[in-house]
């Protein structure tokens, strides 16, 4: 069973400040997508990464996909408020299913 | 363009009732896939339809069910609700093309409380 873990499960940081969310397996995914999700929506897909090593950049996001494609990372410069969600990590299994993580809860305080 | 639709947005029901939830994917999508999320499991994979058949199926029991309609709107069932079903159930639609890196578009969800 391929699985995804999360780190950290729970962030409340100050405004401005750095964070970094990890998305772990010991699994090889064809590729990881993140998805943001604001209280009473759906998640909303932010990236997909595909090539192992790959690096995008979503203004104040980066997101950085394994070497190994067995694990993702999505940093956040200097957060706002408007970057408060749940963060979630999403792998395409070799069934073809997309497998989530539990998510990374974020709260920014003005 | 329209985006994913789910209804109802909101139901409560008792133990033992049924449900059913619709989904409508957006124009020209033809797979839709549900989710359960709940705070302790995340988002747990129940099943995806794709022209109509089921292509995928998560670890759920045979009291969920879906469907899919020529039209590419889907319906899922709960039978026998269990206080347990108690959940946020979100419907995705994608192009479906087969291909891992299929890009999600959720809906908003539908909140199924049961008592």
């Amino acid at each position: 069973t391929q699985l995804l873990e999360q780190s950290p499960q729970f962030l409340s940081i100050q405004e401005g400040e750095n964070l970094t969310v990890y998305c772990n397996s010991s699994s090889v995914f064809s590729s990881l997508q993140w998805y943001r999700q604001e209280p009473g929506e759906g998640p909303v897909l932010l990236v997909t990464v595909v090539t192992g090593g790959e690096v995008k950049k979503l203004k104040r996001l980066t997101f950085q996909f394994g070497d190994a494609r067995k694990d993702s990372s999505l940093h956040i410069t200097a957060a706002q408020p408007g970057d408060t969600g749940l963060y979630l990590c999403a792998g395409a299994s070799n069934t073809g299913k997309l497998i989530f993580g539990q998510g990374t809860t974020l709260q920014v305080k003005p | 363009k329209a985006g994913v639709t789910q209804t109802p947005r909101y139901l409560i029901k008792t133990r033992g009732q049924q449900v059913t939830l619709s989904c409508s994917p957006i124009s020209g999508h033809r797979s839709v896939s549900w989710y359960q999320q709940t705070p302790g499991q995340g988002l747990q994979f129940l099943f995806e339809y794709f022209s109509e058949t089921q292509r995928n199926k998560g670890n759920f029991p045979g009291r969920f069910s879906g469907r899919q309609f020529s039209n590419s709107r889907s319906e899922m069932n709960v039978s026998t609700l269990e206080l347990g079903d108690s959940a946020l159930y979100l419907c995705a639609s994608s192009l479906g093309g087969g291909s891992g890196a299929n890009v999600l578009t959720f809906g908003a969800g539908s909140r199924l409380t049961v008592l």
